[in-house]
C-alpha cells in the first residue's frame, strides 16, 4: 500500500518570501503524485501533478514541485508567496497502473504573514 | 459548466438519525469517492465506486451506505451507526488520474 508523510502540519511565512511544503511518500511500484490546495469550507483544487517525464511540474498560482525518485519526495515550492496562498495544502499518491484510489497526507496549514 | 455538485452545504441532525448527503456530477466519470475530513486527519477514504451498480468499501466504511444507480448520482447515508458523525464530507470523481472535488458538506451532530 501506499502512504504519504507531509511533515509540517502549520508553516507560517512572511508575504513575498520562498516557501516549501514538504512530502514523502512510500511505495513499493512506480506511482503518480498530486499536490491539492483547499481554501476554508472548499472542496480541494489540483495544483499540479506528476504522472511521468520531467521530473519538475509545474502548477498553477506559480507552484512547482520536485519529483525524486531516490529520496522518494515530492517537495512544493513558491519562489514568493502572497496572502491569497493561504489555504491548506494537501500531497497524495496512488499507483501508476490498476485501483485509482488516492492516499493522502494529512496537510499543511501556510499562513502568510503581511 | 461541469462540476461536481453536493448537498446540503450544511446540515444539522439529531444522534440516532440516518442522514443521506448528495453528490451529483455532470463530468461524465465512471469513478466516484467519498472521503471524511477532520482537522489533522487528512482525507480518508469511505466508499467508491469505479462503475454504476458497484462500489467498494474504503478504509472508514463502517457507519456509512452508498448507491450507485445512475452514472451521475452517488449518496453517501450516515447512519445512526456511526459513532463519530460530526464532519466535512467530500465528494470526487476521477479522470486520467485526477480528482474533482465537489465543495463539501458539513455535518454537525448535535
Amino acid at each position: 500500500a501506499q502512504s504519504v508523510t507531509q511533515l509540517d502540519s502549520q508553516v507560517p511565512v512572511f508575504e513575498e518570501a520562498p516557501v516549501e511544503l514538504r512530502c514523502n511518500y512510500s511505495s513499493s511500484v512506480s506511482v503518480y503524485l498530486f499536490w491539492y490546495v483547499q481554501y476554508p469550507n472548499q472542496g480541494l483544487q489540483l495544483l499540479l501533478k506528476y504522472l511521468s517525464g520531467s521530473t519538475l511540474v509545474k502548477g498553477i498560482n506559480g507552484f512547482e514541485a520536485e519529483f525524486n525518485k531516490s529520496q522518494t519526495s515530492f517537495h512544493l515550492r513558491k519562489p514568493s508567496v502572497h496572502i491569497s496562498d493561504t489555504a491548506e495544502y494537501f500531497c497524495a499518491v496512488r499507483k501508476a497502473f490498476g485501483n485509482e484510489k488516492l492516499t493522502f497526507g494529512t496537510g499543511t496549514r501556510l499562513t502568510i504573514i503581511p | 459548466d461541469g462540476g461536481i455538485t453536493q448537498s446540503p452545504k450544511y446540515l444539522f441532525r439529531k444522534e440516532g438519525q440516518n442522514v443521506t448527503l448528495s453528490c451529483e456530477q455532470n463530468l461524465n466519470h465512471d469513478a466516484m469517492y467519498w472521503y471524511r475530513q477532520d482537522p489533522g486527519q487528512g482525507l480518508r477514504l469511505i466508499y467508491y465506486s469505479q462503475i454504476v451498480n458497484d462500489f467498494q468499501k474504503g478504509d472508514i466504511a463502517e457507519g456509512y451506505s452508498v448507491s450507485r444507480e445512475k452514472k451521475e448520482s452517488f449518496p453517501l447515508t450516515v447512519t445512526s451507526a456511526q459513532k463519530n458523525p460530526t464532519a466535512f464530507y467530500l465528494c470526487a470523481s476521477i479522470s486520467t488520474g485526477e480528482l474533482f472535488f465537489g465543495e463539501g458538506s458539513r455535518l454537525t451532530v448535535l
